[in-house]
């Protein structure tokens, strides 16, 4: 069974400039979330779908940030403009609700993302 | 606000003994908690949990302790193996059942180093 899979794995670009990162979920994984991680400290939650709608996005800063899952599989994150405080690891995870437990998550490598 | 916490930034840890990794939380509405383990430049991967009805789950080398009263749960690693050497997430969830089924609120990690 194929991982989560994201692209791309690194991007470098400078303040105000636009970035965009794709995710594709495990087959046949109806959840898949969003994930933001700063140096030092864990993966936050910015965003969680079921299929395609959206079922938390309480921590994702929509003034900048924008996120979309086309036809419940792939899903891809935006952020116009970039800040310097977006460097992070942006991780990319599904589930299948079929699955016992919450722990049932599975990550893809993550993009790393470098703002200058 | 810090709902989860791990304390110990690093542990290092001589091989064949026990590595003990510590996490508590704030939250009184976390029902479900977790241990990720990860490598650089890769996903964190899920490791083992434990629900709040129960005080210890085991798994193989791994065994996760819950302490409800005291907001504190543990991992252990017995013997430790120079390949555990990963940084150590710790999760929790609230409401697994309910809406937020999924949502992960993570600690800021343990880098745990095995010596041969």
């Amino acid at each position: 069974e194929a991982g989560v899979a994201q692209s791309p794995r690194y991007k470098i670009i400078e303040k105000r400039q636009s970035v965009a990162f794709w995710c594709n979920p495990i087959s046949g994984h109806a959840t898949l979330y969003w994930y933001q991680q700063i140096l030092g400290q864990g993966p936050k939650l910015l965003i969680q779908f079921q299929n395609n709608g959206v079922v938390d996005d309480s921590q994702l800063p929509k003034d900048r940030f924008s996120a979309e899952r086309l036809k419940g599989v792939d899903s891809t994150l935006k952020i116009q403009p970039a800040k310097l405080e977006d460097s992070a690891v942006y991780l990319c995870a599904s589930s299948s609700i079929r699955l016992a437990g919450p722990g049932a998550q599975y990550f893809g490598p993550g993009t790393r993302l470098l703002v200058l | 606000d810090q709902q989860v916490k791990q304390n110990s930034p690093s542990l290092s840890v001589q091989e064949g003994r026990i590595s003990i990794l510590n996490c508590d939380y704030t939250n009184s509405m976390f029902d479900y908690f977790l241990w990720y383990k990860k490598y650089p430049a890769e996903g964190p991967t899920f490791l083992i949990s434990i629900s709040s009805i129960k005080d210890k789950n085991e798994d193989g080398r791994f065994t996760v302790f819950l302490n409800k009263s005291a907001k504190h749960l543990s991992l252990h690693i017995v013997p430790s193996q120079p390949g555990d050497s990963a940084v150590y997430f710790c999760a929790a969830s609230a409401d697994a059942g309910g809406t937020s089924y999924g949502k992960l609120t993570f600690g800021q990690g343990t880098i745990l180093t095995v010596h041969p």
